[in-house]
């Protein structure tokens, strides 16, 4: 089955951008997903992609996407220490699909 | 819209309990899932449902039961709790978006002793 695997944990300074990187293993996997989780708070959706696409932007966060190593990156413009939080990237098939998640990233902020 | 609602917020149960966590959407979607969520670790799928009336196993689906009798309620029965089930559990609904998202509901944190 589809494995989904990420860095632990991310440092970086108050100002700075985040870059927090993302292997898969199912070539098949039609929607990448980055999800937020803040502390003893669910699941917050914050962008997708589409295997088929590069790249997507949307206000300070840019996915990309290199389908050829199964790698996915998202990258936060200007990180604030209101981005501290764990991040999750996730992978489905399609249709009714569970996700698979990887383990998370802990965005730790620098003042 | 309260989007996904689960109750209880927490609930501690001894060895061998029974318990029902409850889910419930007003999105109007399809699609509902319920995860568990270990230390440290991703989210497992244990159940879905494409629909009232159809559930399928995740993952993870041992210890656990589900029932889908409405688009907007999906409870998660455990019959005979066992320490290995202390896990945060999360609801969520999907299937209606462009790029199938899935919309998560608060949680449910149990422990069982």
């Amino acid at each position: 089955g589809e494995d989904v695997e990420q860095s632990l944990f991310l440092s970086v300074r108050e100002g700075d951008s985040s870059v927090i990187n993302c292997t898969y293993t199912d070539s098949s996997s039609t929607y990448l997903y980055w999800y937020k989780q803040e502390p003893g708070a669910g699941l917050q959706l914050l962008t997708y992609i589409f295997s088929n696409m590069d790249m997507k932007q949307d206000q300070r966060l840019t996915v990309l996407l290199n389908k050829k190593d199964k790698h996915l990156s998202l990258r936060i413009a200007d990180t604030q220490t209101g981005d501290s939080a764990i991040y999750f990237c996730a992978a489905a098939g399609g249709g009714a699909d569970g996700l698979t998640f990887g383990k998370g990233t802990h965005l730790i902020i620098q003042p | 819209n309260a989007g996904v609602t689960q109750t209880p917020k927490f609930r501690i149960l001894k060895i061998g309990q029974s318990m029902t966590l409850q889910c419930t959407q007003d999105m109007n979607h399809n699609y509902m899932y319920w995860y568990r969520q270990d230390p440290g670790m991703g989210l497992k799928l244990i159940y879905y449902s494409v629909g009232a009336g159809i559930t399928d196993k995740g993952e993870v689906p041992n210890g656990y039961n589900v029932s889908r009798s409405t688009t907007e309620d999906f409870p998660l029965r455990l019959e005979l709790a066992a320490p290995s089930q202390t896990s945060v559990y999360f609801c969520a609904t999907g299937g209606a978006g462009v790029g199938n998202e899935q919309f998560f509901g608060p949680g449910t944190r149990l422990t069982v002793l």
